[in-house]
């Protein structure tokens, strides 16, 4: 069975600071997404990482992907406090063959205060 | 170009009754998903189809969900019997066959009193 983990789940930080969040995963894939969702709203595609090694980059946030390692993250450069959201990983992982199935973490609450 | 729709945005149920929820992907995709999301919890796939076909229900309960995406129409997830246990936001993805990216609708929140 696949397992995405995320680290850290709670996550609050001064405007300003950078920081790093994780997300580990347990068997085979080269797909990996990142998704943002503020309170009450629906998940908002960042980032699709599609082979070892891909870097992406929109704004304060960067994603990376190591496929050997079976490990993504997500880099926040000097926060704000718009990016105060949940942020999600998920990776793609077809059952019997098929893609589609998204596999998702337990979320990072990101909180960042002035 | 309109993204996912879902409806209703909100849906109130009494245990025992039916509930069901709709979900019209972005113009272009063939592909729908359903997961579900518990408060404080990341989401749980439960569906994939393509029209008239169940590609993937492995994350479905065995008994009382179901889910159909039709020729003509919507997608439906149907929940019969409804439990307070079914309390949730169930959102509904779309995408094209030859995109990598799930877009997410609004969510239906399920209350079940």
């Amino acid at each position: 069975e696949l397992k995405v983990e995320q680290n850290p789940l709670f996550l609050s930080m001064q405007e300003g600071k950078n920081y790093t969040i994780y997300c580990n995963y347990s068997t085979t894939s080269d797909r990996l997404y990142w998704y943002r969702q503020d309170p009450g709203k629906s998940l908002e595609s960042l980032f699709v990482l599609l082979s070892n090694g891909a870097v992406k980059q929109e704004g304060r946030l960067m994603a990376s992907l190591d496929t050997k390692a079976r490990l993504s993250t997500l880099h926040i450069t000097a926060a704000v406090h718009d990016l105060s959201a949940t942020y999600f990983c998920a990776v793609d992982w077809g059952n019997g063959g098929s893609q589609g199935n998204l596999i998702f973490g337990k979320g990072t609450k990101l909180s960042v205060k002035p | 170009n309109a993204g996912v729709m879902q409806n209703p945005r909100h849906l109130v149920r009494r245990r025992g009754q039916e509930a069901r929820l709709r979900c019209s992907p972005m113009k272009g995709h063939s592909h729908v998903y359903w997961y579900r999301q518990l408060p404080e919890e990341g989401l749980k796939f439960m569906v994939y189809l393509q029209k008239e076909n169940i590609i993937d229900e492995s994350g479905m309960p065995k008994e009382r969900f179901s889910a159909e995406f039709p020729k003509e129409g919507p997608s439906i997830l149907r929940i019969q019997q409804v439990v307070r246990g079914d309390s949730a936001a169930y959102f509904c993805a779309s995408s094209s066959a030859t995109t990598d990216t799930q877009y997410f609708g609004p969510g239906t929140r399920l209350t079940v009193l």
